[in-house]
This record gives C-alpha cells, structure tokens and sequence, in this order.
C-alpha cells in the first residue's frame, strides 16, 4: 500500500466556518507534510511532523492549526480562513524526515474554496 | 539559496513525438537530491525519479529518460513517444533538508 488518502476531496466554507482536513497513510512513515498549492503555482510547504511532533511551521497564519494524532493520521483544523485561503491542499508521508534519504508520496489532495 | 527553475511554462506536443523537459538548479550543498514528479489533473503528485548529487549517470525508465549534469546544474527530464496520458504538470525539485523546494513547473499538452 503506497497511498496517501486525503479526505474530503472538495471543500466548501465559509469565512465563519470550522472544517478540518484528513490524511491518512499506512506505510508506516514517520514524517508527514501538509503544503499548499494555489491555481498554476507549485506546492508550498505548510508544516512538517516528525515522529508525531510538530518540527516545520513555515510561519503559517494560526487559522491553520495542524494535528498529528497518531502516526498515520495527520489533521489540519481551520477556520476563520479568507478567500484567499483557497487552493488545493496537499499531504505528503516520507519514511523519515530527511529528503536525502527518501521520496515523499503525496495525497490527491482537498480542493478548499472559501466563499 | 536554493533554486529550482523550469523555463518552460507549457509545452505542447503531437502524439509519439518525444518532448525534453528542462530544470536547472541552484544550491551551495555538496551533497543533494534531486526529484521529478508529475501531476496529472486529479492532483496528486506522482514520484518519478530521485537522483543524488554523486551519481549523474542518466537514467532510463520505460519511455522516460533523465539526464543530470552537474556542469551545468542541469536536471532534464525526456519523454520518448509520447502518449496523451503524459499530458501533466511536471514538477522538478530540489531536496533542502526536511523541504521539497519546487520549480514553477511545466505544463505538458499531448494532443492525440
């Protein structure tokens, strides 16, 4: 199993709204990413868990809160987003942390619209 | 810093016509890897290929081909005969500690 599973796929909400997006891996990664990709941009990088502990925030408004309940599931709670929040969101596992040393697998990711 | 660059923002191709992709990289690391992943327009970003900065053999998979040159900081990226499921995004990227640093990518359009 090589897959990273991120639900829901489509998400819809509004600026008052608080809605959390899943993502969930079974290869027994011990790294897990969220980043963030807005229409024709690459992927930007959100936060880093490592071994379940938040080790990267790259300085990302608190509206996103990330969550790392357990090894295989990694949340990202928002609310109070703005328009400019939306974008396509994406979650990547790496059997460690160190990119040298591994390839990251990403999710399909969760299309947010904020309205 | 660390750089990635792809120059071309779309390319479009005729079905069976091979299409190069070009990246080109900056980094003050010695040691470092290299990546291409593709995105079809589900969204997922599909792993292709890691190559470290020691070993710039090319390297051929099935109708892809990469060719590294550390001369010119170069990472390209052939598709021999392409096919209209090629049609993607490609992304190259650079490995900068626990970061992916992603170039721009390029649009890639096979019309059958």
């Amino acid at each position: 199993d090589t897959e990273v599973t991120q639900t829901p796929k489509h998400l819809v909400m509004g600026m008052t709204n608080k809605k959390s997006l899943k993502c969930e891996q079974h290869m027994g990664h011990r790294a897990m990413y969220w980043y963030k990709q807005k229409a024709k941009k690459p992927p930007e990088l959100m936060f880093v868990y490592s071994y379940e502990k938040l080790s990267i925030n790259e300085s990302v408004p608190s509206r996103f809160s990330p969550e790392c309940p357990n090894s295989s599931l990694l949340n990202l709670h928002l609310h109070a987003l703005q328009p400019e929040d939306s974008a396509l969101y994406l979650c990547a596992s790496s059997q460690d942390t160190r990119l040298v040393n591994t390839e990251a697998f990403f999710g399909q990711g969760t299309r947010l619209t904020v309205v | 810093a660390q750089k990635v660059t792809q120059a071309q923002t779309e390319i479009s191709v005729v079905e069976k016509e091979d299409v190069t992709l070009d990246c080109v990289y900056e980094t003050r690391d010695t040691t470092y890897y290299l990546f291409w992943y593709k995105q079809p327009p589900s969204g997922e970003l599909v792993f292709l290929i890691r190559r470290n900065s020691f070993d710039e053999q090319n390297e051929i998979s099935g109708r892809y081909s990469w060719n590294f040159q550390k001369s010119t900081s170069s990472f390209n990226f052939t598709i021999t005969a392409s096919q209209v499921v090629d049609s993607a995004v490609y992304f190259c990227a650079l490995s900068e500690d626990d970061k992916l640093i992603f170039g721009t990518g390029t649009r890639l359009q096979v019309f059958p």
